[in-house]
């Protein structure tokens, strides 16, 4: 059964830092990781999507790594701003079979001060 | 596109009323997933479609819980009767499958509702 893990569950970390959030997967047998950002009361927004062949995806300030033979993911953030402050999940998609469910982490709180 | 549709966005209702929420995919998915989220528990995958057939059931938590997609564009979450531990967050989501492959795959983004917050008092 797949197991994803999110660490560090809370982070807080004043405006301008660049931070590393982190993501591991137990079965690494995965067609894809997405990133999502969730902002209070709200949906989840998907941020990036890197495929099972990719190292890395980018987008804006956000850069996110894959390595599935170790089961890890890390989602950059440059230059952080109090926009960004949000809960950030990821998600794993299982490759083979037929069974395309995302299988979520239980996500990072970021608070970025200003 | 609008993105994924639902509604209602908040719904109270009282233990042991039936509720039925409701979602509208992006046209052209493929895949439509209905999930919950709670604290304690964070997201789980209640039920999935594709082409409007039920292909994995098997986190609905109780017969109390039952899905529909009677076409294309059109899914329903129905809770009858509902209890107090059922008060959580159901999103709906959607996502295509790679086209021009013969085995599907799923490079493709999820995307999701707004969602639904239910209490059931």
């Amino acid at each position: 059964k797949q197991e994803v893990t999110q660490i560090p569950a809370a982070l807080s970390v004043p405006e301008g830092e660049n931070l590393v959030l982190n993501c591991s997967f137990t079965d690494s047998a995965i067609y894809n990781l997405q990133w999502f950002r969730q902002d209070p009361g709200k949906g989840l927004t998907s941020l990036l999507l890197i495929q099972s062949s990719q190292r890395e995806q980018t987008s804006g300030r956000l850069n996110a790594s894959l390595d599935k033979s170790s089961g890890r993911s890390t989602l950059y953030i440059a230059a952080s701003q109090p926009g960004d402050s949000a809960t950030y999940l990821c998600a794993v998609t299982r490759s083979g079979g037929s069974n395309y469910k995302l299988t979520f982490g239980k996500g990072t709180l970021l608070t970025v001060n200003p | 596109d609008a993105g994924v549709i639902q509604s209602p966005r908040h719904e109270v209702t009282e233990m042991g009323q039936e509720v039925t929420l409701r979602c509208k995919p992006i046209s052209g998915h493929d895949y439509l997933f209905w999930y919950r989220q709670t604290m304690m528990r964070g997201l789980e995958l209640l039920i999935y479609f594709n082409n409007n057939v039920p292909i994995d059931d098997s986190g609905m938590p109780e017969d109390r819980f039952s899905a529909k997609m009677p076409n294309a564009s059109f899914s329903t979450l129905k809770i009858q009767p509902s209890e107090p531990r059922d008060s959580a967050v159901y999103f709906c989501a959607s996502r295509r499958r790679d086209r021009g492959l013969i085995l599907p795959k799923m490079n493709t983004e999820a995307f999701f509702g707004q969602g639904t917050r239910l209490t059931v008092v």
